[in-house]
Parts: C-alpha cells; structure tokens; sequence
C-alpha cells in the first residue's frame, strides 16, 4: 500500500518569504513522487515530479523538492513567494517500473499575504 | 492547456436526476481516472479505466457507474443524484502503459462542476 500526508492543510506565508509545503510518504517499493497544483476554478496541473533520477528536483514557476528516503520526504519549497503562488498544492505517490495506482495527499492551501 | 477535455463544463440539476460528464483524454493515453472534489472530502479517487477496462476502484457510490469506449474516452454516469453529489468531477488521463515511458504522471481536465437542487 502506498500513500501521502501532507502536514497543514492551510499554509500561509508573507509575500517574498519562504515556502514550505510538506509531504510524507509510504510505500513498500521506490515510488514516483509528484506536486500537483490547483489553481481556483481549475484542474490541477503538474508543477514537478519524481521519478528515481536526481533527488533535488526543479518545476515551474521556481519551486523545486528535494526527495529524502531516509525521511520519506518530499517537501516543496521556493525561495520567495509570490502572490500568484497562491493555490492549493497536492503532494501524490505511485510505484516505479510503469503503470500504478496514483495517491493523492489532502492538499494544502497557500495564502500569500501581501 | 493539457489536452484533456470535459463536457460540460457546468452543469446544474435536480435531486433524483441522473446525468452523464464525457471525458476525452490526451492523445494516445490510454489511461482515464475520474476524481471527486468537494469542500468538505477534498480530491476522492472515483474509477479509473486502462484501455477500455476497469483499472482501480476508490469511492465510487453505487450510485455512480464509468466506462471507457473503444475510441478511448470516457463517461462517468451519476444516477439518483443527491444534494451531497454537489461536486467538481475531474477526469486525468495518463499513458498508462507499463515501461519506462510512463511515470505515472495525470494530465487533468478543467473539470465538470455539478450542482444538484
């Protein structure tokens, strides 16, 4: 069984600030890890993904996750916030080596105060 | 724009109605899964379908039946509906195959918003 909590399910920050979302996961194999974002009123679309090459993965819009065996972590983090980063963030776990049942994480809530 | 298309795109009805949310997924992704948001349950795993067949069931009521057809779209059938299937029903879809080609990486729609009376 695999899955992903995600600490906080409302984050906010100050304009400019850091950005610290947090994932946790569970999976009994090497697992594809993924950040997804939602923007209001419409899908979610993939900022960056994980998929066993680089540990320290980059996405759109400057974000960037580290994946952390030793902690089963997947944190999404950028340097300085901005007021269009506010959305709803979903961290989501699958198995590696094809095809597998995605998970989904509750997803957190970013407010960017300005 | 992620090449996932949903119809409609809003839809409004009465309780005990039944209606019916189309999918059609990227080009040459052979994998449709069909998700739940709502306010208060956040983003549920309804179905998902792997060319044509039943892949992985979540919390789909009994209430609710999917298919996904030869020429790879999909339709999601809600029946008896309640005020509670109030919701955003996505549709993703992914390649879907097994090999190094497919990461398990969603391509979502814009979803389909439900109201029901």
């Amino acid at each position: 069984a695999q899955s992903v909590t995600q600490l906080g399910s409302h984050v906010s920050v100050s304009e400019g600030a850091l950005v610290l979302l947090r994932c946790n996961y569970s999976s009994s194999v090497p697992p594809y890890l993924f950040w997804y974002v939602q923007y209001p009123n419409q899908g979610l679309q993939l900022l960056l993904k994980y998929t066993s090459a680089a540990t320290l993965v980059k996405g759109i819009n400057g974000f960037e996750a580290e994946f952390k065996k030793s902690e089963t972590s997947f944190h999404l983090t950028k340097p300085s916030a901005h007021m269009s980063d506010a959305a709803e963030y979903f961290c989501a776990v699958t198995r590696s080596g094809g095809y597998q049942k995605v998970t989904f994480g509750t997803g957190t809530k970013l407010q960017v105060i300005p | 724009d992620s090449g996932v298309t949903q119809t409609p795109k809003h839809l409004i009805t009465a309780t005990g109605q039944r209606v019916t949310l189309r999918c059609s997924p990227r080009s040459g992704d052979l994998s449709v899964y069909w998700y739940q948001q709502s306010l208060d349950q956040g983003l549920q795993f309804l179905i998902q379908y792997y060319n044509g067949e039943e892949r992985a069931k979540g919390n789909i009521l009994e209430r609710f039946s999917a298919q996904q057809f030869p020429d790879l779209h999909s339709e999601l059938n809600l029946s008896s509906l309640e005020l509670g299937d109030s919701a955003l029903y996505f549709c993703a879809s992914s390649v879907g195959g097994v090999g190094a080609g497919d990461t398990g990486e969603l391509f979502f729609g814009e979803g389909s918003r439900l109201t029901v009376l």
